[in-house]
């Protein structure tokens, strides 16, 4: 199994210009979250989706931020218009929901290697 | 979902058990304790959880006090690659199919000195 995959791993922009993160979650995984973490405010959750729907946006900053997930398998966190103090890197999750230890559900989340934006 | 409290760093020699605290006094009859660990540049990695029994991976050992105020990670024989930030995280069960959100904290800085 590749993992949870995103894209790109960097992105550097300036200041108005639109940004596109993408997140491929693992295959079988019903639930997809999007994270955020920078030095001031640690590790925060953006959205997260359960079965392509999206259930909890409240973490969105603005709406600058918008998320899809148009399939099963795709993901993407959109910024229009970017500005600095979006830069961060972001994380993409996902879930099955079911958990992989035999136990019965637990939230076993997965991440990805994140993508590092720098908004200049 | 109760708030935790964790040492802001640690240190550790390395081959020593790694033993890293964590309160949560405010926990609920319903809610397990989590742990995951963020190596430096890379996204979280699940540790292992538990409800109100120890717990034993391959990774760790979570020991739970029996009125499950506090919890312990136990990393057995620490590595270089065990120096991570470590977060525990508090949070109710959930149903079936659907999942919820992970509330991260500051987490804990374990060093493995060589």
């Amino acid at each position: 199994d590749a993992g949870v995959i995103q894209s790109p791993r960097h992105e550097v922009t300036e200041m108005g210009q639109e940004v596109t993160l993408r997140c491929k979650p693992i295959s079988g995984h019903n639930s997809l979250f999007w994270y955020r973490q920078t030095m001031m405010r640690g590790l925060e959750l953006l959205i997260y989706f359960n079965n392509n729907v999206p259930i909890d946006d409240s973490g969105m900053p603005e709406d600058r931020f918008s998320a899809k997930m148009p399939n099963a398998s795709f993901s993407t966190l959109k910024i229009q218009p970017s500005e600095p103090r979006d830069s961060a890197v972001y994380f993409c999750a996902s879930s099955s929901g079911v958990g992989t230890s035999g136990k019965g559900p637990y939230n076993e989340q997965f991440f990805g290697p994140g993508t590092r934006l720098t908004v200049l | 979902d109760a708030k935790t409290t964790q040492p802001t760093s640690m240190d550790c020699a390395e081959g020593r058990a790694a033993n890293l605290p964590c309160n949560h006094s405010t926990i609920s009859g319903n809610e397990y304790v989590y742990w995951y660990r963020q190596i430096h540049s890379q996204g979280p990695q699940y540790i292992i959880h538990g409800l109100k029994n120890n717990e034993t991976n391959e990774m760790a050992s979570l020991i739970i006090t029996e009125d499950r105020k506090s919890s312990t990670l136990i990393l057995p024989h620490a590595t270089l690659r065990d120096t991570a930030v470590y977060y525990c995280i508090v949070r109710v069960a959930f149903s079936s199919g659907s999942a919820r959100q992970l509330t991260f904290g500051s987490g804990t800085q374990l060093t493995v000195l060589p």
